[in-house]
């Protein structure tokens, strides 16, 4: 089975903290995705990126930066946490460029007080 | 991408048939229907997808109607575990970077 994990279940900072989330996926996965989930907004992707090194901006990068220096890892930085970043945040990953489902973690709920 | 309009809620007794739908009305021709699902505090599953023709996998049927504008996911026998938030996305089959539209889906909650 696919795995994708994130780093922490949970996560509360304070604001001006910067900020790391990790995700790592274990099937040799091309793409990979960052998602916010909020009560009424639906999920909305934040970031992504279909290689090494390479990312996409998605449709709120705003106060986020990424990276993905090996294939199996995309990390999602809050350079400096403000309290609506406070959010579920989820990982998903997919094989390649011709396929088309998602495989998601199982997502980090983010505090920022 | 081509908005799609589910019911918020539905419920559906354990061993039954769960058929949710979704509309879908100015779907494109090249947009498939995509189904994911939501268990309560894990991140969303796939389910299914399809453009025109019927699908079934081991989880779940897709019926899409002959002029697309809307599709009916089937859970043939409901199971306690079935309870989740249902979204039903449309989306072109991109080569690279597909970008999944989440809304906010159906809530099925399968009753004993």
């Amino acid at each position: 089975d696919v795995k994708v994990t994130q780093s922490s279940r949970y996560l509360v900072k304070r604001t001006g903290e910067k900020v790391f989330l990790e995700c790592v996926q274990d099937m040799d996965h091309e793409n990979m995705f960052w998602y916010r989930q909020d009560p009424g907004l639906g999920l909305r992707l934040i970031y992504f990126s279909y290689d090494v090194k390479m990312k996409e901006k998605g449709d709120i990068p705003e106060g986020y930066s990424v990276s993905r220096e090996k294939k199996e890892r995309f990390s999602l930085i809050l350079e400096s946490a403000s309290t609506n970043q406070t959010s579920m945040y989820l990982c998903a990953s997919s094989p390649g460029p011709t396929y088309n489902e998602q495989f998601f973690g199982p997502g980090t709920r983010l505090t920022v007080l | 991408d081509a908005k799609t309009t589910q019911p918020t809620s539905m419920d559906c007794a354990e061993g039954r048939a769960a058929n949710l739908p979704c509309n879908h009305s100015t779907i494109s021709g090249n947009e498939y229907v995509y189904w994911y699902r939501q268990i309560h505090s894990q991140g969303p599953q796939y389910i299914i997808h399809g453009l025109k023709n019927n699908e079934t996998n081991e989880m779940a049927s897709l019926i899409i109607t002959e002029d697309r504008k809307s599709s009916t996911l089937i859970l043939p026998h409901a199971t306690l575990r079935d309870t989740a938030v249902y979204y039903c996305i449309v989306r072109v089959f991109e080569t690279s970077g597909s970008r999944l539209t989440f809304g906010e889906g159906t809530q099925l909650t399968v009753n004993p």
